[in-house]
């Protein structure tokens, strides 16, 4: 069956640390990978994208990887801030026109200062 | 980019009852998906909504449970019909998302059903 999962629920970091987080998918040939932040009481918020013949991306403190052959991505943010509490979520963009995203459900980065 | 206004931000209805939520795209757009979101879980899709003919919809969920409007391009109402606590959950419109492009959503309706 087809699933996509970010492996932790939840992720506590003090400030200044990197945030580190993973998503894993099974039965799906992604031809992008997105990632969103999720603040409570709003709905998810584009942050990068990458391309499945793309390995890394970058965006300011932000850098995703994209490894095909372990049907992961990485998503790291470097130098934490409380402020970059929130919830992440990956999403699987098949490639093709009007067809969903698929999203995991979500990491919850809590970064303590 | 677009921006999506989507109301009610929240409600508190009786089991029995429907709601209806609307999302209101700032431009023109051929889909929107209506997603629902349960504590502690991903985003789910329940139906796309395509202007011009009936809303798609994923399995597990029925027109009659969920019927969708879609009378232009701008404009979208999910309903939740004959509720149950079941139900209580965030609602999100989107559009955008797919072939390599961004997707924008409206902030969320939270729903509880008592």
């Amino acid at each position: 069956s087809q699933k996509i999962e970010q492996n932790s629920e939840a992720l506590n970091i003090q400030e200044g640390k990197t945030a580190t987080l993973t998503c894993n998918y099974t039965n799906y040939s992604p031809a992008y990978l997105q990632w969103y932040r999720q603040d409570p009481g709003r709905g998810p918020v584009f942050l990068l994208l990458i391309r499945e013949n793309e390995k890394e991306k970058r965006k300011e403190r932000l850098k995703v990887t994209f490894d095909t052959t372990l049907k992961q991505s990485l998503f790291h943010i470097t130098a934490s801030q409380p402020a970059d509490s929130a919830t992440y979520l990956c999403a699987l963009d098949v490639g093709q026109a009007g067809t969903a995203l698929i999203f995991g459900k979500g990491t919850t980065l809590s970064v303590s200062s | 980019s677009a921006v999506i206004s989507q109301k009610p931000s929240r409600d508190i209805c009786q089991r029995g009852t429907s709601l209806t939520i609307q999302c209101q795209v700032d431009s023109q757009v051929t889909m929107m998906f209506w997603y629902r979101q349960q504590p502690g879980q991903s985003l789910t899709l329940i139906a796309t909504a395509n202007q011009g003919s009936e809303a798609t919809y994923e399995s597990g969920f029925v027109i009659d449970k969920f019927p969708i409007s879609r009378p232009n391009l701008t404009f979208s109402t999910l309903t939740v019909s004959n509720m149950s606590p079941e139900d209580s959950s965030i609602y999100l419109c989107s559009v955008g998302g797919g072939l390599n492009t961004e997707a924008f959503f409206g902030q969320g309706t939270r729903l509880t059903v008592v």
